[in-house]
């Protein structure tokens, strides 16, 4: 069984549409988390849920919503795609809700492609 | 504010060949450091951590890191380097509380025979 596991794995869409992305763990975890990939790999935390509650929000446009509807799912809508959105989006999840005592499980990512 | 940087965006190796991947963090406090390896189109994997404690760490798949605090570094180790430690390698630090990880550029680490 996949740790943490996303859908879809490839999206490819035309700008200004609106796409969801799904991530589910089923490690009992309490903290979820949504990360982004750009071109070049770097990796920047854009939300955090802890049992459905959004703890972390990063500077992340409006245009980005996630949603929690239980602490085992994480979703990630984002409306209005704009070329700026490609990027590999990264589901992960730990145990704590401070990370130094414990660790991230990351899914294998999202690629989405905004043409 | 809390930062990573790994000065080397790409390193070869040959294989057999020892390693060294370089982080630098910049943290207010003591910090929580990682490092993570992404084999291509996969995941995040957790390598090692330090929070405290002896400051050099042992991890999965043969790698070690030392923590130096006077320089302000936390660099991954590896004696022997194989076909299969090529990957996207991602230093990145934490604080207490934080609830975040700060992560580096990432160091892709390619190995020929």
């Amino acid at each position: 069984d996949t740790a943490v596991s996303q859908t879809p794995k490839y999206l490819v869409t035309q700008m200004g549409n609106d796409k969801s992305i799904k991530c589910e763990q089923n490690l009992g975890h309490d903290t979820m988390y949504w990360y982004k990939q750009d071109s070049k790999k770097f990796l920047k935390i854009m939300f955090s849920y802890n049992n459905k509650e959004l703890i972390i929000n990063e500077t992340v446009p409006n245009r980005f919503s996630p949603k929690s509807p239980d602490k085992a799912h994480l979703n990630l809508h984002i409306n209005s795609l704009e070329l700026g959105d490609s990027a590999v989006y990264f589901c992960a999840s730990s145990q704590a809700r401070d990370l130094p005592t414990g660790e991230l499980f990351f899914g294998e990512g999202s690629r989405l492609t905004v043409l | 504010a809390q930062s990573v940087t790994q000065p080397d965006i790409h390193i070869t190796v040959s294989e057999g060949a020892s390693l060294e991947l370089r982080c630098n963090y910049s943290y207010g406090a003591t910090p929580y450091l990682f490092w993570y390896v992404q084999s291509p189109g996969q995941g995040l994997q957790l390598l090692l951590k330090y929070f405290s404690g002896d400051t050099l760490v042992q991890g999965i798949k043969g790698f070690e890191a030392e923590f130096k605090r006077s320089q302000s570094s936390f660099n991954l180790r590896k004696p022997s380097v194989h076909w299969s430690d090529a990957a996207e390698y991602f230093c990145a630090v934490a604080g207490w509380g934080g609830g975040k990880l700060i992560f580096g550029q990432g160091t892709e680490l390619s190995v020929k025979p």
